[in-house]
Order: C-alpha cells, then sequence, then structure tokens
C-alpha cells in the first residue's frame, strides 16, 4: 500500500542552524501539506501547497520556513535559522482529495 | 480560531466494554476525519466523512457525522487492549482555501485486558 515517508526520522541540531526536512508524498497526489506537533500538544497546520506553489500558510510559518518540491516526487521543508521553539514532530501529508495521509514523522530537537 | 473539542479526554476500560468518543465544534466541517496516533508516530487514517448524517462502520468501530457537519462522534463495540491509542479527530473548514485539517485535542483510550 502507498506511504508517505519522511527522512531523517530524528534531526538534531543547534539554534540558528539550518535544517530541512524531507518527503516523499504518495505518488498520485496532488495536496501537500506540513504539520508540527510540540510534544503534549495537539497537531498544528503549517502550510499547503499545491500546482508547484504555497495555497495557506499558518501564523507558524514566518520568513523562516519554505517549502519546495525540486522534483516530482520529494516535498521538502527547510528553516532557515532553527530556534529551540522549533523542537517538535514535522509531519508531511498528502491527498488527492479529502483523506490526508501522513508520514512517520520527523523529530527535530533543537539545542 | 475554531476549535474541535474532543471528550472524553481520558478513558479507562475493560476489555469488552463499548465507548463512544465525541468531537464537538462550533464551525461546520466539509470533511472530518478520524486518526489513530500512536507515541512518536505518525497519525493513520481510520475514516473520512463528507456528508452530514453519515455513517461509516469499519469492523467494530463506527463513525458519526452529525447532520450540520459540526460534530462527530467514534463508537467501539467490544474494545479490546489493541485498541489502545490516541484517537483524534481532524476536520477541513467547509468553505476554506485548502483542505488544510484543524485536529482536535485528543482522547486517549487505555483498554485493560
Amino acid at each position: 500500500e502507498p506511504e508517505v515517508t519522511q527522512t531523517p526520522s530524528h534531526q538534531v541540531t543547534q539554534m540558528g542552524q539550518e535544517v530541512i526536512l524531507r518527503c516523499v508524498p504518495i505518488s498520485n497526489h496532488l495536496y501537500f501539506y506540513w504539520y508540527r506537533q510540540i510534544l503534549g500538544q495537539k497537531v498544528e497546520f503549517l502550510v499547503s501547497f499545491y500546482n508547484n506553489e504555497i495555497s495557506e500558510k499558518s501564523e507558524i510559518f514566518d520568513d523562516q520556513f519554505s517549502v519546495e518540491r525540486p522534483d516530482g516526487s520529494n516535498f521538502t521543508l527547510k528553516i532557515r535559522s532553527t530556534k529551540l521553539e522549533d523542537s517538535a514532530m514535522y509531519f508531511c501529508a498528502s491527498s488527492s482529495v479529502y483523506e490526508q495521509y501522513f508520514g512517520p514523522g520527523t523529530r527535530l530537537t533543537v539545542t | 480560531t475554531q476549535l474541535l473539542e474532543q471528550s472524553p479526554q481520558f478513558l479507562s476500560i475493560q476489555e469488552g466494554e463499548n465507548l463512544t468518543v465525541y468531537c464537538n465544534s462550533s464551525s461546520v466541517f466539509s470533511s472530518l476525519q478520524w486518526y489513530r496516533q500512536e507515541p512518536g508516530e505518525g497519525p493513520v487514517l481510520l475514516v473520512t466523512v463528507v456528508t452530514g448524517g453519515e455513517v461509516k462502520k469499519l469492523k467494530r468501530l463506527t463513525f458519526q457525522f452529525g447532520d450540520a457537519r459540526k460534530d462527530s462522534s467514534l463508537h467501539i463495540t467490544a474494545a479490546q487492549p489493541g485498541d489502545t491509542g490516541l484517537y483524534l479527530c481532524a476536520g477541513a473548514r467547509y468553505g476554506g482555501a485548502t483542505n488544510k485539517l484543524i485536529f482536535g485535542t485528543g482522547t486517549l483510550l487505555a483498554v485493560q485486558p
């Protein structure tokens, strides 16, 4: 069964460093999303992407964040200068219409 | 700010019991999805409901979308220890620019053998 994959599973970085989180969505899906979940809190929407552009972003998704679909399969989230409060699980999701399928997540730890 | 409130937050029951989890909002959703999440893993999709009043069954799990598409429920019949986990509802806002999901507060279910 097709699934969303994410790499790395765990990323540790120092404050101020750039990180790139990678995702491979399900191949025939057209809508891509990033969400995050701070430990013990709700899953929060960050950004949605369709037709090679951002279709919606949340207040969290400021100038330090960017997304890219560099080729036909990968979807990346870049954080330019990480802060301690960026520590969280980051989930990629993809959908064809309503049903969103989530990847296993990348645990980002900023020290 | 839209909120999806789930109740109860925590539920501990014995194997074989029935239970219902509720997901309520004052907002209308175009679709509502139920997920199950294990610690340290991504949410796993259980079901999507789209039509007001819709009922879907997945083995011992029954999902219902309210007529006004503001609320939903998950009913589990004869719970088993394998049902233990965090259950999340998530809705896509009606008339929204995208199908971004707003997640509920979660219900942590523990089924004792």
